[in-house]
């Protein structure tokens, strides 16, 4: 089974600050695919960025980066200058992947974060 | 491209009646997921179907049903509804687990009275 930990229930950043969202995860699979995703107050997830288990390098999206630490099982999101427009809750999920899990696809999520961004 | 779709957006029904639930994915995906958000319970998986087919399904009961149309539109249903059915209800639509896209459309937010 997948597990996601989203450690921080809140968070207070001041504006133009850089801000890191903790995530850490369980798996014994070692296919598997990381996603952050941000929720605003109007419902809708918004998919920010994906790092696979495979993947060398760590996935960059603009100001967003995600911090692989793959032997800590951890994949943290960075966000670098954070905007007012950023206040919102933050998810990370998890999909595990691979011939082995053909049909298995549904997404394991943390508990999130809200963030709030200071002006 | 135009995103993932869910329609109706919000919906009020009372106890006991059923509903259904609308979501067009993007254009090419194939599979589609549905969750349930709620304040207390977060982000649950109810299932998943991929070219018509229901492959995975989570923990719910079986009031909960889905179905997936030809053209990857896909639908669900929630019988003799319940106060604690109250939610948001989330569609993603993807290509496959191989693939490293999830996009999620703005949901419909269902309230039982």
């Amino acid at each position: 089974a997948q597990k996601i930990t989203q450690t921080q229930p809140g968070m207070f950043v001041q504006e133009k600050e850089a801000v890191t969202l903790d995530c850490t995860y369980d798996t014994s699979d070692p296919s598997y695919g990381l996603f952050w995703y941000k929720q605003p107050s109007s419902g809708e997830m918004i998919f920010l960025i994906y790092q696979g288990s495979y993947d060398q390098q760590n996935a960059t999206e603009g100001r967003y980066s995600l911090n692989f630490q793959k032997a800590r099982k951890s994949a943290n999101l960075v966000i670098s200058a954070s905007q007012l427009g950023d206040s919102a809750m933050y998810f990370c999920a998890m999909r595990v992947s691979g011939v082995s899990n053909f049909g298995n696809e549904k997404l394991t999520f943390g508990t999130g974060t809200r963030l709030t961004i200071i002006p | 491209k135009a995103g993932v779709t869910q329609t109706p957006r919000y919906l009020i029904k009372t106890r006991g009646q059923q509903v259904t639930l609308s979501c067009s994915p993007i254009s090419g995906h194939r599979s589609v997921s549905w969750y349930q958000q709620t304040p207390g319970q977060g982000l649950q998986f109810l299932f998943e179907y991929f070219s018509e087919t229901q492959r995975n399904k989570g923990n719910f009961p079986g009031r909960f049903s889905g179905r997936q149309f030809s053209n990857s539109r896909s639908e669900m249903n929630v019988s003799t509804l319940e106060l604690g059915d109250s939610a948001l209800y989330l569609c993603a639509s993807s290509l496959g687990a191989a693939f490293t896209e999830a996009f999620f459309g703005q949901g419909t937010r269902l309230t039982v009275v």
